[in-house]
């Protein structure tokens, strides 16, 4: 596909559990961008990659949340220790490189946790 | 720190009207502004995107106007169709950032037949 992607699109996970969510940029973007989506609160800017490098990591909520990515090509954002204030719309976008782009979004992952 | 504002929060209009969603911002060092669509429980869907040295771009039926100056963008709709009906959000790139979107918190837009 053209788009970028994301999996799961749904995940229900229980307190206190780790999860994984991945997601693959259009090919050939090598910015890449995680975003967090929650009731009422707006869409609020995670983590930046460019390459495979992670300039700025001032958007994680706290030490619970980390990413990755591997190949300057597919991200996993890791959080653990889930709390139900994680519950949220986690986005991915991506993007050439440089502030003249735009950043095109994947569909998101709906996280729960109960 | 940058506040993106969008109002009205939620409009209803009857199909076939023009119709504009507004979007200001407090800190006009920017290097571009994007507009963006979200349906329910989707993704986000580009627009269109002013860079800072633009005054407008359109698409198709879309027109969306950049005052960097006084902060402020709209978002023209031209004869509106029930398919128009979404959340229209509205979101600015930082001189200071480069890379982190700033977004306001939506407009919610209904088309009725």
């Amino acid at each position: 596909g053209a788009g970028v992607s994301q999996s799961p699109s749904n995940k229900v996970t229980e307190k206190g559990k780790d999860v994984e969510l991945r997601c693959d940029p259009i090919s050939g973007h090598t910015a890449l961008y995680w975003y967090r989506q929650s009731l009422g609160q707006g869409l609020e800017f995670l983590i930046y990659f460019q390459g495979n490098s992670a300039p700025d990591k001032s958007g994680l909520p706290s030490d619970r949340f980390s990413a990755e990515r591997t190949g300057g090509s597919v991200s996993t954002l890791t959080i653990q220790r889930t709390q139900q204030e994680d519950s949220a719309v986690y986005l991915c976008a991506s993007s050439l490189a440089g502030q003249l782009y735009e950043q095109y979004f994947g569909p998101g992952t709906r996280l729960t946790v109960t | 720190k940058q506040e993106v504002t969008q109002i009205p929060a939620a409009l209803s209009v009857p199909e076939g009207e023009n119709l504009v969603l507004n979007c200001s911002f407090t800190d006009s060092a920017i290097y571009n502004l994007q507009w963006f669509r979200q349906d329910p429980g989707k993704g986000l869907t580009s627009l269109l995107l002013i860079q800072s040295s633009q005054r407008e771009q359109t698409s198709g039926r879309l027109n969306a106007s950049l005052d960097k100056s006084s902060g402020r963008s709209t978002l023209y709709i031209a004869a509106s169709q029930p398919g128009d009906s979404a959340t229209y959000l509205c979101a600015v790139l930082n001189s200071n950032s480069g890379y982190a979107l700033n977004f306001g918190k939506g407009t919610s837009l209904l088309v009725t037949p």
